[in-house]
């Protein structure tokens, strides 16, 4: 299958300052990936589409002023939180499809600690 | 009503034996179903992907669709202590878009 890599693995921050969470797609291009958050026990929420060249499109209730995403090239995207908050605490999973088939391949995550 | 549903178990099955998952959804419309696990602490892997009615093998793995009964299943034959994990269900929403169901989680006793 592809390969998608993440990063940083875990990050630790403090309440009110920012972190960006790079998805890189290794063998494919991938002109879309999606954004997913996982609290403890829950199953995977989709948070945002990210599209190569143009504008993110978020899910309901997730603020777009808050995650910021950016996908300049058909193998990065990057997600921002600002001014991150303890609540923003959680497991932020990127995935991307290579465009072959409906089948998405998942990142590692990022674990995301706000103190 | 969820979109996706699946019984989050604990389903407990003994070494050897058949594990089996199952999934319903909602969109009449839906066209493309996948499984993952994941482990804990770990992100999604995917297992299998299926897209017609019936039946899809792949190794001990059995996906099965019913789509007139809105209706896909997992089977895992011969499961392993290193099967027990959280198994999701996915349901393609269109352009790409996943929608999982809440996963069951899988223990093999050995």
């Amino acid at each position: 299958g592809a390969v998608v890599s993440q990063h940083p693995s875990w990050v630790i921050c403090k309440s009110g300052t920012s972190v960006k969470i790079e998805c890189r797609s290794l063998d494919f291009q991938a002109t879309t990936m999606f954004w997913y958050r996982q609290f403890p026990k829950q199953s995977l929420m989709l948070m945002a589409t990210s599209n190569e060249g143009s504008k993110a499109t978020y899910e309901q209730g997730v603020e777009k002023d808050k995650f910021l995403i950016n996908h300049a090239s058909l193998t990065l995207s990057t997600l921002t939180v600002t001014s991150a908050h303890p609540e923003d605490s959680s497991f932020y999973i990127c995935s991307a499809g290579s465009g072959r088939s409906y089948e998405q391949y998942f990142g590692p995550g990022t674990r995301l600690t706000v103190t | 009503q969820k979109e996706v549903e699946q019984n989050s178990g604990p389903l407990s099955v003994p070494e050897g034996a058949i594990a089996s998952l199952n999934c319903t959804y909602s969109d009449r419309g839906s066209q493309s179903f996948f499984w993952y696990r994941q482990y804990s602490g770990k992100s999604p892997e995917l297992i299998m992907s299926i897209y017609s009615n019936g039946d899809k093998e792949d190794g001990r793995f059995t996906a099965q669709l019913n789509k007139a009964s809105q209706y896909v299943s997992l089977l895992i034959r011969d499961s392993q202590p290193s099967d027990s994990a959280t198994y999701l269900c996915a349901v393609n929403k269109g352009r790409g878009k996943l929608i999982f169901g809440q996963g069951t989680e899988l223990s093999v006793k050995p």
